[in-house]
């Protein structure tokens, strides 16, 4: 079955260091975003990418960075910048074409102490 | 940008209905309903389209009036399972900027 996969599904980190979330995708969509979701709160877009090769900048990009290289993977990384990383990671994806809803992977829970 | 969504928190009892807004300070064009269980990803429910057309596969209905940018969800007949955060999501035509508004979390007792 086609799906996206986020690894791992927790992840904690020491303060000051970078960390990369996965995010794979074998649906064929060429539409990919990251979201982050504090408890309690909604989804705020950190970065989106329609093709390969591009990407834009969300609402919440500072102290973040992604890399689009193939149509199937838009890695999300953690810089040491992010003042308050902790946080839900959702990645999402979807065709682009006619209005078609996103498809979430089931998310990484990042924890920095 | 964000759209707003009101009321912010809803408590029913099974059976009960409820409906959740979601208002936008710009045009919409479609608009995108999903279900958040807790710890859990967004669960796709119902497209409402300009025009009025609308596609879902659950016992919830929406509405869309473009001229109040605003977009309605009905449950109607409560169940338990009904339970969790409810985000509308919508693009802004021309940007591929996906976007959700901010949230209703709505809880269904026995």
């Amino acid at each position: 079955d086609g799906g996206i996969t986020q690894s791992p599904k927790y992840l904690f980190r020491k303060e000051g260091q970078n960390v990369t979330l996965s995010c794979e995708q074998n649906l064929n969509h060429d539409a990919m975003y990251w979201y982050r979701q504090d408890p309690g709160q909604g989804l705020r877009l950190i970065y989106y990418s329609q093709i390969v090769n591009d990407f834009q900048k969300g609402d919440i990009a500072e102290g973040y960075s992604v890399s689009r290289e193939k149509k199937e993977s838009f890695p999300l990384t953690v810089t040491s910048a992010q003042k308050n990383p902790t946080a839900f990671y959702l990645c999402a994806s979807t065709t682009g074409v006619g209005n078609s809803p996103l498809h979430f992977g089931n998310g990484t829970r990042l924890t920095v102490t | 940008q964000q759209p707003v969504q009101s009321p912010q928190a809803v408590i029913l009892r099974e059976g009960e209905d409820a409906v959740i807004n979601c208002s936008s300070s710009k045009a919409l064009y479609s608009v995108h309903w999903y279900r958040q269980k807790h710890g859990e990803a967004p669960v796709f429910l119902m497209i409402l389209l300009k025009g009025g057309e609308q596609k879902g596969h659950d016992k919830i209905s929406a509405s869309f009036n473009e001229k109040k940018q605003q977009s309605s969800l009905y449950l109607t007949a409560s169940q338990l399972s009904y339970s969790g955060t409810y985000f509308c999501g919508t693009e802004p035509p021309g940007t591929y900027k996906y976007i959700f508004g901010t949230g209703t979390r709505l809880k269904v007792l026995a």
